[in-house]
């Protein structure tokens, strides 16, 4: 399985500002996948971001609100901006099984907390 | 609308019996399941799959089983350890899906020594 690291673990934010979210994997991997899990909910797919496109966006959540970049096929970053308390959440990277599988692998996760 | 439904929200369990954690789902399209664990302060930890294919995969203590009739999975442990004590996830791919789960809303399972 791919060994997946995310920076920060946790952080807390003031209202309006905003945080990017570092996801780093040990191989290379085509899909990477960012998840939010807001208190006693489950995880709910934000974006896929494929290396060299632009992230695909789920219903409901918007580039201006939470861009990506992925720049390489290890690397991706995620940014919630323009934070609210409605933010507060652990948001969660994962990737696809490098072996081909439909697992897949997750981060620790960065929880926020927006006051 | 919640397409993966795991309506029980905790479970308890004596150490050495079974547990078993149910999920219902509503996509036909869905054609792969996925259960996955996790500890707090912890990301998701996969672990145990089934094809639509199929209706029962076996690895070691956890058995999943599907049936697809009744869009229903169950995922058995036995025997339960304490620290099988976490949150249990049911999750769902369609291959229509561009490789996205649809997860459940989780199932805290405790073990009782």
């Amino acid at each position: 399985s791919a060994v997946i690291s995310q920076k920060p673990s946790r952080d807390i934010c003031q209202r309006g500002t905003s945080l990017t979210i570092q996801c780093q994997v040990d191989s290379q991997v085509t899909m990477m996948f960012w998840y939010r899990q807001q208190p006693g909910q489950s995880l709910t797919l934000i974006a896929t971001a494929n290396q060299g496109s632009e992230a695909t966006y789920e219903s409901g959540f918007v580039i201006d609100k939470f861009p990506i970049s992925r720049p390489n096929l290890t690397f991706s970053t995620l940014t919630v901006s323009n934070l609210s308390p409605e933010d507060s959440s652990i948001y969660l990277c994962s990737v696809e099984d490098p072996r081909g599988s439909y697992e897949q692998y997750f981060g620790p996760g960065t929880r926020l907390t927006v006051t | 609308d919640q397409q993966v439904k795991q309506n029980s929200p905790s479970l308890s369990v004596q150490e050495g019996r079974i547990s078993i954690l149910n999920c219902d789902y509503t996509n036909s399209m869905f054609d792969y399941f996925l259960w996955y664990k996790k500890y707090p302060a912890e990301g998701p930890t996969f672990l145990i799959s089934i094809s639509s294919i199929k209706d029962k995969n076996e690895d070691g203590r956890f058995t999943v089983f599907l049936n697809k009739s009744a869009k229903h999975l169950s995922l058995h442990i036995v025997p339960s350890q304490p620290g099988d004590s976490a949150v249990y996830f049911c999750a769902a791919r369609s291959d229509f899906g561009n490789e996205k789960l649809t997860f459940g809303t989780g199932t805290r399972l405790t073990i009782i020594p």
